[in-house]
């Protein structure tokens, strides 16, 4: 089974509008944080924000901001006010914390196209 | 902003041959990771590193895949005898001493082309 899920292919949205990245993930480790990151067209890996399992408030990072639904297990990504630099692809990915490991699993990813 | 460096930029080789792939993680990390992204797919997890030895792999990282951290700074990943299907962009990362909460901060990658 897919533990990252990006049901969202592509999406466009229109410059300065809002714009919810879909993220669904499935874990039964208790402990386990959420990131999203940003690849655009020249290809680098650049971390957004970061949600954790136990956190209370749903995280925000500037524009970005992370509407965490624990018991539906979704953690989609909201950009507010999008700009032409926004075009990108973004991941969503999980680390599940119990035992050693560190590594993320990523979703497909999502293609977000913003329209002037 | 420290950052991780990765060379080079872009690798190209015929099937058969031996590729070292070359990181620099940021010097106070103690993780480190390699994951591959055929082009347009997913970024898939291969191998992780931390005090000195592999830490987690993926059933993509047989034996045709070895990492190594020759000397305190430098962190590779060999592929011995390439493949077609190895072509892919190949992204190092590592991340710091915290716990769950340690983003990865990736390099720029190194695209490998196998002809």
């Amino acid at each position: 089974a897919q533990k990252i899920t990006q049901t969202q292919p592509g999406m466009f949205v229109q410059e300065k509008e809002a714009v919810t990245l879909d993220c669904t993930y499935d874990t039964s480790d208790p402990s386990y944080g959420l990131f999203w990151y940003k690849q655009p067209s020249s290809g680098e890996m650049i971390f957004l924000i970061y949600q954790g399992s136990y956190d209370q408030q749903n995280a925000t990072e500037g524009r970005y901001s992370l509407n965490f639904q624990k018991a539906r297990k979704s953690a989609n990504l909201v950009i507010s006010a999008s700009q032409l630099g926004d075009s990108a692809m973004y991941f969503c990915a999980m680390r599940e914390v119990s035992g050693s490991a560190r590594q993320l699993t990523f979703g497909s990813g999502t293609q977000l196209t913003v329209l002037p | 902003e420290p950052e991780v460096t990765q060379t080079p930029s872009h690798q190209v080789t015929q099937m058969g041959q031996e590729v070292i792939l070359r990181c620099v993680p940021i010097s106070n990390h103690l993780y480190f990771y390699w994951y591959r992204q055929i082009l347009g797919q997913k970024v898939e997890f291969l191998v992780s590193f931390y005090n000195n030895e592999i830490s987690e792999k993926s059933e993509i990282f047989d034996d045709q895949f070895s990492v190594e951290r020759p000397d305190g700074s430098n962190f590779t990943l060999k592929i011995r005898s390439t493949k077609l299907e190895d072509s892919a962009m190949y992204f190092c990362a590592s991340s710091g001493p915290g716990t769950e909460h340690s983003p990865l901060h990736f390099g720029n990658g190194t695209r490998l082309t196998v002809t």
